[in-house]
């Protein structure tokens, strides 16, 4: 596609529950990045994919999170056990190659944990 | 830590003034510098960009930004604003020697008035 795509644009999640969020980043961009950003504050890093591995994890919170690239293109951020704490807006961003080129976003998925 | 900081949280403005965000960063090293805008209800979009050269990078939409490495800033300017500059602007750091991913500041909210 032309864009980062990211599916589910919302989802609502009960806590406890498992989730699973959809990144299908611009085609021929091996690095792709998962974000979360929560009101009034910028984007928090969470992991790095180039090519099919994460070559930075750092960022995700707890092992509740995981992200997975099998073939390198989509990718797949899954939660489980839900919180509350884990509302928020998750990206999905994509780049030719990572340092030194340009992220592209895509519109992110809402998640909201009731 | 490595960080990034925005000045301000909120700015409000008139339009036709002048704009300056103010954007610091505490890498050390070789580091690339982005500007980010964020529309209301849309997704993140660069405004402008600077790996290397000219310290004063010209963006979209008559934004500029000037690299000062002996101050660790990356400001944002646009000599005229307009109301649909109305947006929350983001400042990120990529940096190859702190891992690849991108560092966002806070974000600066700036509202134009008519």
């Amino acid at each position: 596609g032309a864009g980062v795509s990211q599916t589910p644009s919302n989802k609502v999640t009960e806590k406890g529950k498992y989730v699973e969020l959809r990144c299908d980043p611009i085609s021929g961009h091996t690095a792709l990045y998962w974000y979360r950003q929560s009101l009034g504050q910028g984007p928090e890093f969470l992991i790095y994919f180039q090519g099919t591995g994460a070559a930075d994890d750092s960022g995700l919170p707890n092992d509740r999170f995981f992200a997975v690239r099998p073939e390198g293109s989509v990718s797949t951020l899954k939660i489980q056990r839900t919180e509350r704490g884990d509302s928020a807006v998750y990206l999905c961003a994509s780049s030719l190659s990572g340092t030194g080129t340009e992220a592209f976003f895509g519109q992110g998925t809402r998640l909201t944990v009731v | 830590a490595q960080s990034v900081s925005q000045h301000n949280h909120h700015v409000i403005l008139s339009e036709a003034a002048s704009l300056e965000l103010g954007c610091n960063y505490s890498y050390g090293g070789t580091v690339n510098l982005f500007w980010y805008v964020q529309y209301p209800g849309q997704h993140l979009q660069l405004l402008l960009k600077y790996f290397s050269g000219d310290p004063l990078v010209k963006g979209i939409k008559g934004f500029e930004a000037e690299f000062i490495k002996s101050k660790f800033s990356f400001n944002l300017r646009k000599p005229s604003v307009q109301w649909s500059d109305t947006a929350e602007y983001f400042c990120a750091v990529n940096a190859r020697n702190y891992g690849q991913n991108f560092v966002f500041g806070p974000g600066t909210r700036l509202s134009v008035l008519p």
